[in-house]
């Protein structure tokens, strides 16, 4: 398969503790997508790194991407309530527009 | 801003029957439009992918005779699940991207139940 880990992980926390939620892949990848996933909705897309970045941040949000150990991580800073979703990494390549999602991340942030 | 719509939302077929569902793009041109499968553990599995003016192509383990899909113009996708059984219960997603983006936004999805 694309990914490492095939399992659906939780992750517990309280709000305003700091998480980081990491995922591998397999095949050559230009880009890495990072989707959050509300109970009933589908995937949202929260950050997109390129392959030719080593870090990316949007607000509270930061991605990072190493291409040669073939990983990424999503970091949220100061957790809240409302950043409880399940999260997913993604590749996609360049010419395409094939989406391939990881396992995902339960993440429970609780007041 | 871009917003993908998918209906119906929910859908009971009983077993050996098929159904049929719609993906719609506002605001973008829907170049391409990938199905997905997502179970209950929350596995994403590609059914195909779409792309406006070029052959549709499945993914392994997933057929154009099972999972018919139309993309007639950059606003709108269906697709059917032929003859469905429990097998192919889920929320069915499409996740549709514009020209030269590799932004793909996702409806709400379908959710199949089989009985």
């Amino acid at each position: 398969s694309q990914w490492g880990e095939e399992n659906l992980q939780a992750l517990s926390i309280q709000e305003g503790e700091d998480v980081t939620m990491n995922c591998s892949y397999k095949t050559y990848t230009t880009v890495v997508h990072w989707y959050r996933q509300d109970s009933g909705r589908g995937p949202a897309l929260i950050i997109l790194i390129r392959s030719n970045e080593r870090e990316k941040r949007s607000g509270r949000l930061r991605a990072t991407l190493d291409t040669s150990s073939q990983s990424s991580s999503l970091s949220i800073t100061a957790a809240q309530c409302e950043d409880t979703a399940v999260y997913f990494c993604a590749t996609a390549r360049t010419g395409g527009y094939k989406v391939v999602f990881g396992s995902g991340t339960r993440l429970l942030v609780s007041p | 801003g871009a917003l993908v719509y998918q209906y119906p939302r929910r859908t009971i077929c009983k077993s050996g029957t098929s159904m049929r569902m719609e993906c719609q793009a506002v605001g973008f041109q829907a170049t391409s439009v990938a199905w997905y499968r997502q179970s209950p553990q929350k596995t994403f599995e590609l059914i195909a992918l779409s792309t406006v003016n070029s052959a549709i192509k499945y993914e392994q383990n997933f057929t154009q005779e099972k999972f018919p899909i139309s993309h007639p113009n950059l606003s709108f996708s269906s697709m059917t699940v032929l003859n469905a059984y429990l097998e192919d219960r889920g929320l069915y997603l499409c996740g549709a991207s514009g020209t030269g983006g590799y932004e793909q936004y996702f409806g709400p999805g379908t959710r199949l139940t089989v009985l």
